[in-house]
């Protein structure tokens, strides 16, 4: 079993739809969630950090973490065309644990929206 | 320049070639890292580098070594590669504090390597 699984897609949306993207995990001891967006031909983009449980916004983009799943999700609200990406997760352990700082991705989950 | 540069963008190398990728950091960082992204695989942490130091080795083979001469610049000597290895390189760096700053690790764009 994968340390943590995150569906390939593709995704294909219409402009303006809602997004839901998730991972799921297996290590009890990740504290530190994240996502990353990657533009094709670029690094990695860091796009929402949260740390433990709940739920994190910044403008049209929620983060949410749900640690008695095991499982966290990213939600793009009115979605653009400039949104199309791959969107990767990412997660580690925390602050002075052997994983820390060490992070573990998702596969990464190719999004289009198309206008 | 801003942010974390990679150089060179491209490398076409055959098996017997010795390259390196070069990595630099204009953010004040004191950790970086170098993950390879292969095609359907997720992102693998190679090395990293906090303070200078080499503080992890991923099981990576010895075809790749790591060098840090100080914490902004960040190499990836290449030797004897093989064309399995052919995958974008990516560079990272971070703050190395207490309290999750650590994990906030800024990517430059890669360089894309292609072993004949």
């Amino acid at each position: 079993q994968k340390e943590v699984e995150q569906d390939p897609g593709p995704l294909s949306v219409p402009e303006g739809a809602i997004v839901s993207l998730n991972c799921t995990y297996s290590n009890s001891a990740f504290q530190y969630f994240m996502w990353y967006r990657q533009y094709s031909r670029k690094g990695p983009e860091l796009l929402m950090y949260t740390y433990s449980s709940g739920n994190k916004e910044d403008g049209r983009f929620t983060a949410q973490v749900d640690k008695s799943s095991k499982y966290i999700s990213l939600f793009i609200r009115d979605s653009q065309p400039s949104d199309s990406a791959t969107y990767l997760c990412a997660m580690s352990g925390s602050a002075g644990g052997t994983s820390y700082g060490k992070l573990t991705f998702g596969q990464g989950t190719i999004l289009t929206v198309h206008p | 320049e801003t942010g974390v540069t990679q150089t060179p963008r491209h490398l076409v190398m055959g098996m017997t070639n010795k390259k390196s990728l070069k990595c630099e950091q204009h953010l004040g960082h004191n950790a970086m890292y170098w993950y390879k992204q292969s095609a359907k695989k997720p992102l693998e942490l190679m090395f990293v580098y906090n303070f200078k130091e080499q503080t992890e080795n991923n099981s990576v083979p010895s075809r790749f070594s790591p060098e840090c001469p100080n914490s902004s610049h960040l190499f990836l000597h290449l030797h004897t590669l093989q064309p399995e290895d052919s995958a974008l390189y990516l560079c990272a760096s971070s703050p190395w504090t207490s309290g999750g700053a650590g994990n906030e690790q800024f990517f430059g764009p890669g360089t894309r390597l292609t072993v004949l």
